[in-house]
């Protein structure tokens, strides 16, 4: 079956510096997402991404955030200048339509401790 | 705004019945639920999308009562494999808002 694949599966970076984590969405999926879960709480959305733009975000998705489909087949969450905060589990989604309808697949992870 | 999930957490011996709660103070378009086991990806359960709608698979099910803005999962004869958080999702244009979640756990 197919499924959406996230790396690395952990990052450990210094505060303040730049991260990006990577995903490859189910691959004739059109919808893209980004939810972030701090340990122990609920996921929470960050931001959607369709025709090669965004869609919707966020409050938490501010200035240091920003995500990219680089090529036909990867779709990335840049953080620019990291903050402790921003240590979380971090889960990237695809579905083949819009939220309204259809399941959104999650991928396993990438697990981000800021230091 | 979040969904309200309830209980926050059950402890349920194998085969006890479990019903978990998802109502919002807005109106609900859909519903959708995803089972979570620790450490991992959330996983689909199932989406509801019209008021009266019920669905279901294996001993899973939920309603969605759309007037009461509210839907219900049902899990019929627990199996230990259904442990974890259950979180219930109401869409939002192309987000899901999700609660806090009810966490269930399967004693054997």
């Amino acid at each position: 079956e197919p499924e959406v694949t996230q790396t690395p599966s952990h990052q450990v970076t210094q505060m303040g510096q730049e991260v990006i984590l990577r995903c490859v969405p189910i691959s004739n999926h059109l919808y893209f997402y980004w939810y972030r879960q701090i340990l122990g709480q609920k996921v929470e959305f960050l931001v959607s991404f369709y025709n090669n733009e965004i869609s919707e975000k966020s409050e938490i998705f501010d200035d240091q955030f920003s995500v990219e489909r680089p090529d036909g087949s990867n779709f990335t969450l840049k953080i620019r200048s990291t903050k402790l905060e921003d240590s979380a589990m971090y889960f990237c989604a695809s579905s083949l339509q819009g939220a309204a309808n259809q399941p959104q697949h999650f991928g396993d992870g990438t697990r981000l401790s800021i230091l | 705004q979040q969904p309200v999930q309830s209980p926050q957490a059950v402890i349920l011996r194998e085969g006890e019945d479990a019903v978990i709660n998802c109502s919002s103070s807005k109106a609900l378009y859909s519903v959708h639920w995803y089972r979570q086991k620790h450490g991992e990806a959330p996983i689909f359960l199932m989406i509801l999308l019209k008021g009266g709608e019920q669905k279901g698979h294996d001993k899973i099910s939920a309603s969605f009562n759309e007037k009461k803005q509210q839907s219900s999962l049902y899990l019929t004869a627990s199996q230990l494999s259904y442990s974890g958080t259950y979180f219930c999702g109401t869409n939002r244009d192309d987000k899901i808002i999700f609660g806090k979640g009810t966490r269930l756990h399967i004693l054997p």
